[in-house]
This record gives C-alpha cells, structure tokens and sequence, in this order.
C-alpha cells in the first residue's frame, strides 16, 4: 500500500526558510515522479513543484520559482522541499503527491504538513 | 498555462440526486483529465483519471466524460458520504485546477 508522510511544517517569519520532508513507502520510488500542491486555507489547490524519478528534472510554478528547490534521495525514498524567503501568500496545507502513468497525475496523497507566515 | 474552469462553485443537492459538475480546459488537453475528491482536513483522493476511467475502489456511481475541452463528472445517486468539495485537473502538461465545487447537503 502507498504511503506518503509529510513532515517540517511549522510557524516561520516571513523572509525565513523551512524544508519539508515526504517519506514515502509501498511503491518503487525512483520510478515515479513526485509533487507538491498546496492549499491555502480556505483556498484551493496549487501545483508547486514535480521532479522526475531520477531527479533530472525539475519543474517549478512561477509563484515560487527561484525560491523553493525540490530534491529527493532515490535510497532513502525521501522527497524534500526547501522553500526559502518565505511570504505570507506562502502559508498553506502542503501536500506530497505521487505521480502515475504520466507525471502530473497525482495518483496518491500525503496528509499535508502545515505552513504557517507570520511575523 | 492551461486555465481549467470548473463550474458551479457550488452546488446543493439531495440524497439520491443526480449531480453533475463540469470542467473546460483553455486549450486541448488531450483527454488528460483527472477529478478527486476532497473532504474537510483530509488530502484530495484521486477519482477519475483519462476523462473517464474509475480509478481502483471508486463507487461506480462515478463516471466522468468528455467532449473536446468539455469535461464532466456525474454521480448518479448521491450518497451521504459525497458531500464533498470536487476538483478537476489536466495533466497533458504541468497540473492545473479548476476552482473547486463543493456539493453540500441542500
């Protein structure tokens, strides 16, 4: 069975960094690409960023390009967020999800890890 | 970007009610359109994927469909346990969502 746990949330001031972690389980991770969404409360879902299953490549929304880095270690089947300069726009519910027969399709789901700006 | 437009935002039904929720995609998505269903505090769970096909222990009471870059997702009979807010999304290229629509107990 998929398992997707998220951790590393928390409280931060806006300008800070934060670096969430997805420990997954129950599939071959290095042959799926990994994702993560968040939710604003109250809000929707926005995709914000994927990696393929090696780890060559990398995709970003623009709303966080430049400041958040997506990486995963394929031996420890772990996929990290670091988001860094932190805005308030940024607190969110951020959730790890795996990819299916094509990348984009988030087959499975974390919990979510909550995110919170804040001076 | 691809805009995915999902309407209503909301929508009031009944127990046993037929509901549908509609999805348009901006551009083609080559038929690359997935639904999930989310419940307050929980993460999103993957319904339909391909338009139309149910993915493994989804209700059969769930079907999607498609026309073009028209997309629609039914519940032929609305169960207690479908009051839930509905998302779409492409994924021809890097995802998109539509707005969402909660279906909620009329």
């Amino acid at each position: 069975e998929v398992e997707l746990v998220e951790s590393g949330g928390g409280l931060v001031q806006p300008g800070g960094s934060l670096r969430l972690s997805c420990a997954a389980s129950g599939f071959t991770f290095s042959n799926y690409a990994m994702n993560w969404v968040r939710q604003a409360p109250g809000k929707g879902l926005e995709w914000v960023s994927s990696l393929s299953g090696t780890g060559a490549k990398t995709y970003y929304a623009d709303s966080v390009k430049d400041r958040f880095t997506i990486s995963r270690d394929n031996s420890k089947n772990t996929v990290d967020l670091q988001l860094n300069n932190l805005r308030p726009d940024d607190a969110a519910v951020y959730y790890c999800a795996k990819g299916g027969i094509r990348l984009s399709l988030l087959d499975h789901w974390g919990q979510g890890t909550l995110v919170t700006v804040s001076p | 970007d691809i805009q995915m437009t999902q309407s209503p935002s909301t929508l009031s039904a009944s127990v046993g009610d037929r509901v549908t929720i509609s999805c348009r995609a901006s551009q083609s998505i080559n038929g690359y359109l997935a639904w999930y269903q989310q419940k307050p505090g929980r993460a999103p769970n993957l319904l339909i994927f391909r338009s139309s096909s149910l993915e493994s222990g989804v209700p059969s009471r769930f079907s999607g469909s498609a026309s073009g870059t028209e997309f629609t997702l039914t519940i032929s009979s609305l169960q207690p346990d479908d009051f839930a807010t509905y998302y779409c999304q492409q994924y021809d290229s890097l995802p998109t969502f539509g707005g969402g629509t909660k279906v909620e107990s009329k």
